[in-house]
């Protein structure tokens, strides 16, 4: 089946620097991939939509300028959290579409800002 | 825009039982409907998706129905083993000519008790 991965899959970070995660698909390529942050207990919240060789697409209420997203490639997009803040802490996880209408999530990455 | 409820927020079943997850979605044009399986600490895995032009769907101990008039589908898991306890999200979505967003219920929390 498709396999999608994250790197890193936890992170902790002092308050102001920026983070990167990186989403690859390591068997398919995909034109597009999701980007979803998760708080505790909670459903998944998507943040935007990015396709390859474009920008993305942000949600409502999701700062583009904070959380900057790359699709430089049909295998990795990577979401940067800039200058993050304690309340940025969360669980990110991303998604690419595979063959079909089907969406291949990542094992997620854990972020805490101190 | 598309709205998806799932209830219930918690099941708890004994092992061997079945287990029955319900969700409704607001949006008659939606076609594709997945459902994720989230384990502790890891990201949604797809376990079955149906799309609007089949009403039933079966995999395994796995089976999803879809009512089109009614807008809900359900997740029918038969012969429950401690391995299925998990959060399992519904989702809905429109999908022609590319990737569009999923809509995810609000999870529902699985416990089976040996």
């Amino acid at each position: 089946g498709a396999v999608v991965s994250q790197h890193p899959s936890r992170v902790i970070c002092k308050s102001g620097t920026s983070v990167k995660i990186e989403c690859r698909s390591l068997d398919f390529q995909a034109t597009t991939m999701f980007w979803y942050r998760q708080f505790p207990k909670q459903s998944l919240m998507l943040m935007a939509t990015s396709n390859e060789g474009s920008k993305a697409t942000y949600e409502q209420g999701v700062e583009k300028d904070k959380f900057l997203i790359n699709h430089a490639s049909l295998t990795l997009s990577t979401l940067t959290v800039t200058s993050a803040h304690p309340e940025d802490s969360s669980f990110y996880i991303c998604s690419a579409g595979g063959a079909g209408d089907t969406q291949y999530f990542g094992p997620g990455t854990r972020l805490t800002v101190l | 825009g598309e709205n998806v409820e799932q209830h219930p927020s918690t099941l708890s079943v004994q092992e061997g039982d079945s287990a029955v997850i319900k969700c409704t979605y607001s949006d008659s044009a939606s076609n594709y409907f997945p459902w994720y399986k989230q384990e502790l600490g890891k990201g949604p895995q797809l376990i079955i998706d149906i799309r609007s032009n089949v009403g039933e769907k079966k995999d395994q101990r796995i089976a999803v129905t879809l009512n089109k008039t009614a807008k809900h589908f359900s997740l029918h898991i038969t012969e429950t083993q401690p391995e299925d306890s998990a959060v399992y999200f519904c989702a809905a979505s429109w999908v022609g000519g590319g990737y569009n967003k999923l809509i995810f219920g609000a999870g529902t929390r699985l416990a089976v008790h040996p």
